[in-house]
């Protein structure tokens, strides 16, 4: 079984959907929780950055983490065709700058 | 956020020759990390790189085979060495710091 799970896609929807994209994952140790947003042919962006359970809201994007259930969520409302992307969530441990465990990727693809 | 610049951002190279790529950071980071993305994958950690001591290489990479140089706390460099053509990857350097974890844009490595 994999650290991190990801549903690699791809999801498409129309231009002004609600997105929603998903990671499950195993180990109860992981305590910072990353979404990347990754462009063909470009390095991952970070999108969202949160800390231990709870909500973040930045523009469009909400990031949700649920360590009882061990699932993170990222939304993005009002999809734009330019929101077509590769997402990656990634997580790491407790103290310091721990390596990052990534999931595979979910290809989105928004239409206009 | 910071800023971390990549290069070279691609090359073709012949087997058996070696390539280095190197990254600078616009601040000052503890740890660095080598990621290696194959086509259609997600990121598989290479090396984290710490100033002033040697390199932890994950399981599958070896260090004649990935020589990784972190001279002060804003460079590092990643050598690909004695390359074949299952080395044809991207690579992605990144750095911890406040607010989460940046990436580089990326070396789009073709060996031939």
């Amino acid at each position: 079984q994999k650290e991190v799970e990801q549903d690699p896609g791809p999801l498409s929807v129309p231009e002004g959907a609600i997105v929603s994209l998903n990671c499950t994952y195993s180990n109860s140790a992981f305590q910072y929780f990353m979404w990347y947003r990754q462009y063909s042919r470009k390095g991952p962006e970070l999108l969202m950055y949160t800390y231990s359970s709870g909500n973040k809201e930045d523009g469009r994007f909400t990031a949700q983490v649920d360590k009882s259930s061990k699932y993170i969520s990222l939304f993005i409302r009002d999809s734009q065709p330019s929101d077509s992307a590769t997402y990656l969530c990634a997580m790491s441990s407790t103290t310091g700058f721990q390596k990052l465990v990534f999931g595979t990727g979910t290809r989105l693809l928004v239409s206009p | 956020s910071a800023v971390i610049s990549q290069k070279p951002s691609r090359d073709i190279c012949q087997r058996g020759t070696s390539l280095t790529i190197q990254c600078q950071v616009d601040s000052q980071v503890t740890m660095m990390f080598w990621y290696r993305q194959q086509p259609g994958q997600s990121l598989t950690l290479i090396a984290t790189a710490n100033q002033g001591s040697e390199a932890t290489y994950e399981s599958g990479f070896v260090i004649d085979k990935f020589p990784i140089s972190r001279p002060n706390l804003t460079f590092s460099t990643l050598t690909v060495s004695n390359m074949s053509p299952e080395d044809s990857s991207i690579y992605l350097c990144s750095a911890g710091l406040e607010g989460g974890y940046t990436f580089g844009s990326g070396t789009r490595l073709t060996v031939v």
